[in-house]
């Protein structure tokens, strides 16, 4: 079983719609939780960055983490169309260097 | 400020063949890394330093080796590629203050024939 798990989609949905990502996580020392957010031929590009539980919002991008669950979650709100790319959730431990563990990505496409 | 920057960008090698994939970064960043991207893989670690002079093995290290002569530079070598080593490399880094994101490259596309 793999530390981090992410459906891989795709996940098509209607412009304007509200997107839900998940992620779970085998890991219970992980305590910094990561979305990056990866257009085609790019590199990923750091959307949310959250320590511990609870919830952080940016924009139309709030992320939740629920550790007693192991359950990590990003929503989109008013999906637009530049939204479509693939969404790695990321995590690690807390402490000097520690290893960033990601999930496979779920690719997602925000239909005009 | 261009952050981490990779290069090539795009490579075709013949089975065999050696090259070294750049990585620069203008952060001052004390960690960098490298990945590669396959289809259904995400991520995986293939070495990492955590400053000048320092280099570790990640998840998949055999067939790459790496170097950091330099603060600013994390090279990643193939001494003989082989088809299995296609793949996208990200370069990544990240400051050593404690509990902060990683920064990413734009990736080079290496074709192995």
């Amino acid at each position: 079983q793999k530390e981090v798990e992410q459906d891989p989609g795709p996940l098509s949905v209607p412009e304007g719609a509200i997107v839900s990502l998940n992620c779970t996580y085998s890991n219970s020392a992980f305590q910094y939780f990561m979305w990056y957010r990866q257009y085609s031929r790019k590199g990923p590009e750091l959307l949310m960055y959250t320590y511990s539980s609870g919830n952080k919002e940016d924009g139309r991008f709030t992320a939740q983490v629920d550790k007693s669950s192991k359950y990590i979650s990003l929503f989109i709100r008013d999906s637009q169309p530049s939204d479509s790319a693939t969404y790695l959730c990321a995590m690690r431990g807390s402490g000097g260097y520690q290893k960033v563990t990601f999930g496979t990505g779920t690719k997602l496409q925000v239909i005009p | 400020n261009a952050g981490v920057t990779q290069t090539p960008k795009f490579r075709v090698l013949k089975t065999g063949q050696s090259m070294t994939l750049l990585c620069a970064q203008d952060m001052n960043h004390e960690y960098m890394y490298w990945y590669r991207q396959d289809p259904g893989m995400g991520l995986r670690l293939i070495h990492y330093s955590v400053g000048e002079g320092t280099t570790a093995k990640g998840e998949v290290p055999d067939g790459y080796n790496v170097s950091r002569l330099k603060k600013q530079n994390f090279l990643l070598g193939l001494e003989s590629a082989a088809p299995s080593q296609t793949s996208v490399y990200f370069c990544a880094s990240m400051t050593d203050r404690n509990n902060q994101p990683q920064h990413f490259g734009d990736g080079t596309r290496l074709s192995i024939l």
